[in-house]
């Protein structure tokens, strides 16, 4: 099974600053990585596919990129609504697998 | 409008079995692989199991293999996943969750999900 670790595990920031996440995975996943949002209460949203591909209406503040083993999500500008824990995802071998997520937080 | 609406869920006790169905609507179901991801109270995702289209291939995760079945009937769209041996670290919120195409293994549209409690 593939780990993916995530960090870090919290990020405190104010609006308009620059978040910068990371996902490291234990062997490569090529570019079989997705990150998705989840906000208190509600479902998990889909943000990237293929590492740095938006999803449809994902805006273009959240950017990803990486290959192989090291991935970043990167928000250039947060805004109020983009506070809330993100979570990696890979889809290459075999059992598909989650990071532990990254809290994004008010400062 | 995608629409995908988990049932099942319910308190069960150690030992026990249940099932969860997974109907949806809005899309060619047939033509997608399909999968269940859990939430314990208070964590973080867990994915469970995927079956691809036509049923052909299935995966689980370390913690489900060999306690739990997914399964799918193209003609009512619906998703299903079998739990037998249930366990209290089975205790979460199942989401089910389409991939978003084929060949890929993103998700992008989810059910709301379905608590499952296990605990005598």
């Amino acid at each position: 099974e593939i780990v993916l670790t995530q960090s870090p595990g919290t990020l405190s920031l104010s609006p308009g600053e620059r978040a910068t996440l990371s996902c490291r995975a234990s062997q490569s996943v090529n570019i079989n990585l997705a990150w998705y949002q989840q906000k208190p209460g509600q479902t998990p949203r889909l943000l990237i596919s293929d590492a740095s591909v938006r999803a449809t209406g994902i805006p273009d503040r959240f950017r990803g990129s990486g290959s192989g083993t090291d991935f970043t999500l990167t928000i250039t500008r947060l805004e109020p609504d983009d506070f809330a824990v993100y979570y990696c995802q890979h889809y290459g071998t075999p059992p598909r697998t989650f990071g532990q997520g990254t809290k994004v937080e008010v400062k | 409008e995608v629409l995908l609406v988990e049932s099942g869920g319910a308190l069960v006790e150690p030992g026990g079995s249940l099932r969860l169905s997974c109907a949806t609507s809005g899309f060619s179901f047939s033509s997608y692989a399909m999968n269940w991801v859990r939430q314990a109270p208070g964590k973080g995702l867990e994915w469970v199991s995927v079956i691809s289209s036509k049923s052909v291939v299935t995966f689980y995760g370390d913690s489900v293999k060999g306690r739990f079945s997914v399964s799918r009937d193209d003609s009512r769209s619906t998703l299903y996943l079998q739990m037998n041996s249930l366990r209290a670290e089975d205790t979460a919120t199942y989401y089910c969750a389409k991939d978003a195409r084929g060949g890929g293994g993103d998700m992008d549209y989810w059910g709301r999900g379905i608590l499952v409690t296990v605990s005598s």
